[in-house]
């Protein structure tokens, strides 16, 4: 099976930007998950999609919203961007419940300018 | 909310060495415990994980943990370490009822040398 997998990979926007980044999970995979990786913070949990719908949601500011669509794949959005946005952006699939193991991929750098 | 702490953020041990890394959280309820690891320019990839029963877990590569309930801990260890163990070790508990994603620790940066 191929892996989860995010585009683009780097990204540079400047402050006010808004950026769309897309993940395509695992094939049968429906659970599809966001985090935020930075240097200060490290690993921080962004939202959860199901089956279309967002089922958790992290401690993160309206600016960033997701969606997920009826073939899993997943965007996340970012509006009005900030220089402490920059960040590696991962996306991760599992298959039904949340004790699953999560797959994650590559990864997007988004750096903010 | 749950919250979870990694002891030691850089350790750097010679090849042969035995490893263990440090992980307490504080979520009281059920909780199932995962230990990922990012070798570098990889992809962040389960090491072992622990739902329930025994609670010493076997994951790749030689690594096990030992789930301990009373101390709120989930160490990770290793008897000898290999070169190709460089790489950044997360620890992430997740409640078992599961109203968030996972919450990852800081981490912590491996870097066996030869």
């Amino acid at each position: 099976k191929a892996g989860v997998t995010q585009t683009p990979r780097y990204l540079i926007k400047t402050r006010g930007q808004q950026v769309t980044l897309s993940c395509s999970p695992i094939s049968g995979h429906r659970s599809v998950s966001w985090y935020q990786q930075t240097p200060g913070q490290g690993l921080q949990f962004l939202f959860e999609y199901f089956s279309e719908t967002q089922r958790n949601k992290g401690n993160f500011p309206g600016r960033f919203s997701g969606r997920q669509f009826s073939n899993s794949r997943s965007e996340m959005n970012v509006s009005t961007l900030e220089l402490g946005d920059s960040a590696l952006y991962l996306c991760a699939s599992s298959t039904r419940t949340r004790l699953e193991t999560q797959y994650f991929g590559p990864g997007t750098r988004l750096l903010v300018l | 909310a749950q919250s979870v702490s990694q002891h030691n953020h850089h350790v750097i041990l010679s090849e042969a060495a035995s490893l263990e890394l440090g992980c307490n959280y504080s979520y009281g309820g059920t909780v199932n415990l995962f230990w990922y690891v990012q070798y570098p320019g990889q992809h962040l990839q389960l090491l072992l994980k622990y739902f329930s029963g025994d609670p010493l877990v076997k994951g790749i590569k030689g690594f096990e943990a030992e789930f301990i309930k009373s101390k709120f801990s989930f160490n990770l260890r290793k008897p000898s370490v290999q070169w190709s163990d460089t790489a950044e070790y997360f620890c992430a508990p997740h409640s078992g009822g599961g109203a968030d994603g996972l919450t990852f620790g800081k981490g912590t940066h491996l870097i066996i040398q030869p």
